[in-house]
């Protein structure tokens, strides 16, 4: 168990639809990720937030968007759904002290299935 | 921008065995970490190895250890005593050291499957 927790663990939903996926860092951890896992991209980052400000983007769309709270938990939402967004989706934290790259600890993952 | 690249998608060994994954990458930069992750059957990603580009020396924990190549670029991952339970995806990723902002790179995966 790495300690970062993400819900729900499986979402099943229609094309065109918005889903929110949910993430709780490790405690102590003030820097939160967002991958996608999917068969044709492989894993790919993206976006990091550090202490509830946005820090580095990868290949997000811009139908998705996440944000992180006070409390350090992050929502990652998905709208306009498409069946090319199924996929896992990945949380991750670091404690991001300074220079230099923490580690990043997984959550379990958001199996995501848009029909 | 750095790319990853695992050349074998799948590798098969029997037990007790040691096996050998391996990794290139490309990156104009010259601090760097590189990481391997274990993705087993329950999708889980699990930290292996973590490597710092300006160390000389290559990283081990217990059976598993790195060949650290940085003129040529490789970073492989050897796995001493394979046990069944080290069936799973294993990726190779790249994290550029730039104030620890940026997500990591990841390479396609090599499937490894260990034999009873």
């Amino acid at each position: 168990d790495s300690g970062v927790t993400q819900t729900p663990k499986h979402l099943i939903t229609a094309t065109g639809q918005r889903v929110t996926l949910r993430c709780s860092p490790r405690s102590g951890d003030l820097s939160v990720y967002w991958y996608q896992q999917s068969l044709d991209q492989g894993l790919q980052f993206l976006i990091q937030y550090y202490n509830g400000e946005e820090r580095a983007k990868g290949n997000i769309l811009e139908r998705f968007s996440a944000q992180q709270f006070p409390d350090l938990h992050s929502e990652l939402n998905l709208s306009s759904l498409e069946l090319g967004d199924s996929a896992l989706y990945f949380c991750a934290s670091s404690v991001v002290l300074g220079l230099g790259t923490d580690t990043q600890y997984f959550g379990p993952g958001t199996r995501l299935t848009v029909l | 921008a750095q790319t990853v690249t695992q050349s074998q998608p799948e590798m098969s060994v029997q037990e007790a065995e040691t096996v050998t994954l391996s990794c290139t990458y490309d990156t104009s930069e010259s601090n760097y970490y590189l990481f391997w992750y274990k993705q087993p059957p329950s999708r889980q990603m699990i930290l292996v190895i973590r490597q710092e580009a300006y160390k000389q020396q290559n990283a081990t924990e217990n059976r598993f250890s790195v060949n650290f190549q940085k003129a040529a670029k490789s970073f492989s991952l050897k796995i001493s005593d394979s046990q069944l339970g080290d069936t799973a995806m294993y990726f190779c990723a790249f994290a550029y050291s730039g104030g620890g902002a940026d997500g990591l790179t990841f390479g396609k995966g090599t499937h490894l499957i260990i034999q009873p």
